[in-house]
């Protein structure tokens, strides 16, 4: 079944204990992204990746590092993370000759 | 990207069909309208989407006005499991991965 995965579906953690949350997709997509929702906020990008090696910022890339060694794999790595990163945050993967984004399931992350 | 513009939310009886619209008046000629749905607190999940043509697959109906300044989501028989927040979205062409998404229509299909 074609799918994104993430990693943990739920964390709750503390100010500045650094953490992963992992993407993983079975498409052999080459583009992947993070968002994060807020109320209100609607969906904003965080970072994106056209393919293995290449990142790019989105619109709130502030506090979040990612990585692209391989194809199917996109982790958003918080190094220190802080009270106004609880957010709902999603993984999201397309071909570059598709129409279509394939999002995961969703990541809730609570910092206290 | 084009700005779009949908009502904060809409009613549906079950079994009827679900019209959502959408204002996109200075979206650019070469620039697709997108509708994607989240239910509850799900992934986004992609509908459909069209340039100028209207366009209609298993899930819905997409009909662009031939200005295409606006556009309608038809979801001919609404079910309960359709409620949830429909997103309309019209991508810079050259960046149609980046989705730019607003706050959406809530649709509440009730029995």
């Amino acid at each position: 079944e074609a799918q994104v995965t993430q990693n943990p579906r739920y964390l709750i953690t503390v100010t500045g204990k650094k953490l992963t949350v992992t993407c993983s997709q079975n498409m052999n997509h080459e583009y992947m992204s993070w968002y994060r929702q807020d109320p209100g906020l609607g969906l904003r990008q965080i970072y994106y990746s056209m393919n293995v090696e290449v990142t790019d910022k989105g619109d709130v890339p502030e506090g979040y590092k990612v990585s692209r060694k391989e194809k199917r794999n996109f982790p958003l790595i918080l190094e220190s993370p802080s009270p106004n990163q609880t957010s709902l945050y999603f993984c999201a993967s397309s071909s570059q000759d598709g129409y279509e984004q394939y999002f995961g399931p969703g990541t809730r992350l609570t910092v206290t | 990207d084009a700005k779009t513009t949908q009502p904060p939310s809409m009613d549906c009886a079950e079994g009827r069909a679900a019209n959502l619209p959408c204002n996109h008046s200075t979206i650019s000629g070469n620039e697709y309208v997108y509708w994607y749905r989240q239910i509850h607190s799900q992934g986004p999940q992609y509908i459909i989407h069209g340039l100028k043509n209207n366009e209609t697959n298993e899930m819905a109906s997409l009909i662009i006005t031939e200005d295409r300044k606006s556009s309608t989501l038809i979801l001919p028989h609404a079910t309960l499991r359709d409620t949830a927040v429909y997103y309309c979205i019209a991508p810079h062409p050259y960046n149609t991965d980046k989705l730019i998404f607003g706050t959406g229509t809530r649709l509440q299909v009730f029995p």
